[in-house]
């Protein structure tokens, strides 16, 4: 199965400055991956998909990059409300599968 | 607007069958451009994909869950069977829709764009 490694664990970062989160794949993906943003008690919310597309009513300053086994999400100007914890999923090969997570903090 | 709303045993004893509904409202059930899929969370395993199911009934499983569980579709719910539960089975579960796109070699591909508000199974004597 394909695993996914999320760097760095937890990211401090202040407002206005950007953010960039890494995450890799121990097998070839295509660029059929995801990003997830999930804050405390609530579901997880898709951010990107196709690797790069933002999903509908996600900000621009979001953006997805990377294809094969290495994958970045950068948010360019850090804001408040984008606090939470970050998942990588890849959709290419069964089972589906979820990196651990990055957690965003404001600093 | 598409609504998601996971029900189903909170609390589950060891040995026994978790049984869990998805409601589906705001989209049909019998659209191949969808599938439904059943994902949890713990503190322990993080997010985990259980199974998926299309509109035509073809299913796919987790391989370390794939001897216990059971996804079936109805006209407007999704349904999620876990048999032999253990405390390690405990968990959020979430029901998710997976949206399809083509890849660039026309392969369909599924994201999950809209998730349930997820219900969180105990499993304890």
């Amino acid at each position: 199965e394909t695993v996914l490694t999320q760097s760095p664990g937890t990211l401090s970062v202040s407002p206005g400055e950007r953010a960039t989160l890494s995450c890799r794949a121990s097998q070839y993906v295509s660029n059929n991956f995801a990003w997830y943003q999930q804050k405390p008690g609530q579901a997880p919310r898709l951010v990107i998909y196709a690797a790069s597309t933002r999903a509908a009513g996600v900000p621009a300053r979001f953006s997805g990059s990377g294809s094969g086994t290495e994958f970045t999400l950068t948010i360019s100007s850090l804001q408040s409300e984008d606090s939470a914890v970050y998942y990588c999923q890849q959709y290419n090969n069964w089972p589906f599968n979820f990196g651990g997570g990055t957690k965003v903090e404001i600093k | 607007q598409l609504r998601l709303h996971e029900s189903g045993s909170g609390l589950v004893k060891p040995s026994e069958t978790l049984s869990l509904t998805c409601a589906v409202s705001g989209a049909s059930l019998t659209s191949n451009d969808y599938h439904w899929a059943w994902i949890r969370q713990s503190p322990v395993r993080g997010l985990e994909w259980v199974a998926s199911i299309s509109y035509n009934g073809g299913s796919s499983y987790n391989p370390s869950l794939k001897s216990r569980v059971s996804i079936s579709l109805d006209t407007s719910e999704s349904q999620l069977s876990l048999t032999s539960v253990t405390a390690a089975d405990t968990a959020i579960y979430y029901c998710a829709r997976g949206r399809r796109y083509y890849d660039w070699l026309h392969q369909p591909h599924y994201y999950f764009d809209s998730w349930g508000q997820g219900t969180l199974v105990t499993v304890s004597s």
